[in-house]
């Protein structure tokens, strides 16, 4: 696609559900990020996919958050028994494969409210 | 201590001043930079890199202090259009971006 697309735009759940984020990066990047946000905070580095592998995942916050990426293409971040403190705005993005020389493309998010 | 600090802001001008924002970083390894644009409650958009030598992009130009660990940012002659949070961003040997938490921009008319 055009950009990196994400879905759903808004999720309100009950604490305690499972939610899945879904992210769908521009077509040909390799590198995929996953990010959040909260109100009034800077970015929180969550995960980061290259191809199908996560070489880095040290920014999940518990074992409650897991992601995946399957084709080397979508991927979901699904977060387990959630909390009120998950509420956020969840962010992916996708670069080619030198993030560094051409910076990340953001998707517009998933603000994720739990009450 | 956190990898990017940035001087929240807000700042208030009016339009056409020259306003500079700074950033910190405190790897010495990070190799890129960059700034991005985030509007309100939208998502964070790339506006430039930083090189070394540092670069300009019609009103916006991008400074980097390597010895200091800093970057600077100045935009001249601003515009209404240009109200917006701006976020630092290092990026280190990884892949993984370190962001600012953002300096509030307000352009007045």
């Amino acid at each position: 696609g055009a950009g990196v697309s994400q879905s759903p735009s808004n999720k309100v759940t009950e604490k305690g559900k499972d939610v899945e984020l879904r992210c769908d990066p521009i077509s040909g990047h390799t590198a995929l990020y996953w990010y959040r946000q909260s109100l009034g905070q800077g970015l929180e580095f969550l995960i980061y996919f290259q191809g199908n592998s996560a070489p880095d995942k040290s920014g999940l916050p518990s074992d409650r958050f897991s992601a995946e990426r399957t084709g080397g293409s979508v991927s979901t971040l699904t977060i387990q028994r959630t909390q009120q403190e998950d509420s956020a705005v969840y962010l992916c993005a996708s670069s080619l494969g030198e993030s560094k020389i051409y910076g990340y493309t953001f998707g517009s998010g998933t603000r994720l409210t739990v009450v | 201590r956190k990898e990017v600090e940035q001087d929240p802001g807000p700042f208030n001008v009016p339009e056409g001043a020259t306003v500079a924002f700074n950033c910190t970083y405190s790897n010495s390894a990070s190799q890129s930079f960059f700034w991005y644009r985030q509007d309100c409650r939208k998502e964070p958009k790339l506006l430039m890199s930083v090189y070394s030598s540092g670069n300009e992009d019609g009103r916006f130009t991008a400074q980097l202090n390597r010895a200091s660990q800093y970057i600077s940012l100045l935009i001249r002659d601003s515009k209404l259009s240009d109200s917006a949070t701006y976020l630092c961003v290092a990026a280190n040997t990884g892949n993984q971006f370190y962001f600012g938490t953002g300096t509030s921009l307000t352009v007045i008319p």
